[in-house]
């Protein structure tokens, strides 16, 4: 089965710091790739995502990711973070095949941004 | 264009209790799936609805839980005789028609949060 590790619980950069968030899968193949946002009562946002090609993905809000098959990784950087950005991030996976729209999740990071 | 709309936003219920939650999808969207986060851990696939149609219910605990997307009407997600296990956030999520070998994306709902007394 597949499974996503965020190892980080919570993080907190200061605004205009830049930003690596990791996230660790473990899938047979490779997986469809996946980084979402929540904002407080909000709904998960797409940030990227990454389903071949290219391992360096831009997203929005000034969002990158890489992925890294060697380490089985895809990790969310932003060079330079604002104090919006402030919320939880969500990697997720789904299988390249068959049934590709049952996305797992990791636990979340939430992120603080101290002014 | 509005998205994908989740009510009630919080739902308390005592154990034995029935919840209804509900969700409509956004506009040309006739995909809704179902997700669910536990306290303390990521959220987990559920069921995945089309229109009339249960199109793979593998995450769906197999008593109390069912799901149903009418020809009419929001997608629901019924938790019969509800246990405190069953606190929880549920995420309901949408995307339009797959074409064939393609991947859609899901745009979730702000999700309900459901608390079992």
């Amino acid at each position: 089965a597949q499974s996503v590790t965020q190892p980080d619980i919570h993080i907190t950069v200061s605004e205009g710091a830049s930003l690596e968030l990791r996230c660790n899968y473990s899938y047979g193949a490779t997986p469809y790739l996946f980084w979402y946002v929540q904002s407080p009562g909000q709904g998960l946002q797409l940030l990227l995502k990454y389903f071949s090609g290219d391992t360096l993905v831009q997203g929005i809000k000034g969002f990158e990711a890489e992925f890294k098959r060697s380490q089985s990784s895809f990790n969310l950087r932003k060079p330079s973070v604002h104090w919006s950005d402030a919320a939880e991030y969500f990697c997720a996976v789904a299988p390249s095949g068959a049934g590709s729209y049952q996305l797992t999740f990791g636990k979340g990071t939430k992120l603080s941004v101290i002014p | 264009n509005a998205g994908v709309m989740q009510n009630p936003r919080h739902l308390v219920r005592r154990r034995g209790q029935e919840a209804r939650l509900r969700c409509s999808p956004m506009k040309g969207h006739s995909h809704v799936y179902w997700y669910r986060q536990l306290p303390e851990e990521g959220l987990k696939f559920m069921v995945y609805l089309q229109k009339e149609n249960i199109i793979d219910e593998s995450g769906m605990p197999k008593e109390r839980f069912s799901a149903e997307f009418p020809k009419e009407g929001p997608s629901i997600l019924r938790i019969q005789q509800v246990v405190r296990g069953d606190s929880a956030a549920y995420f309901c999520a949408s995307s339009p028609p797959i074409i064939a070998g393609g991947r859609g994306e899901q745009f979730f709902g702000p999700g309900t949060r459901l608390t079992v007394l």
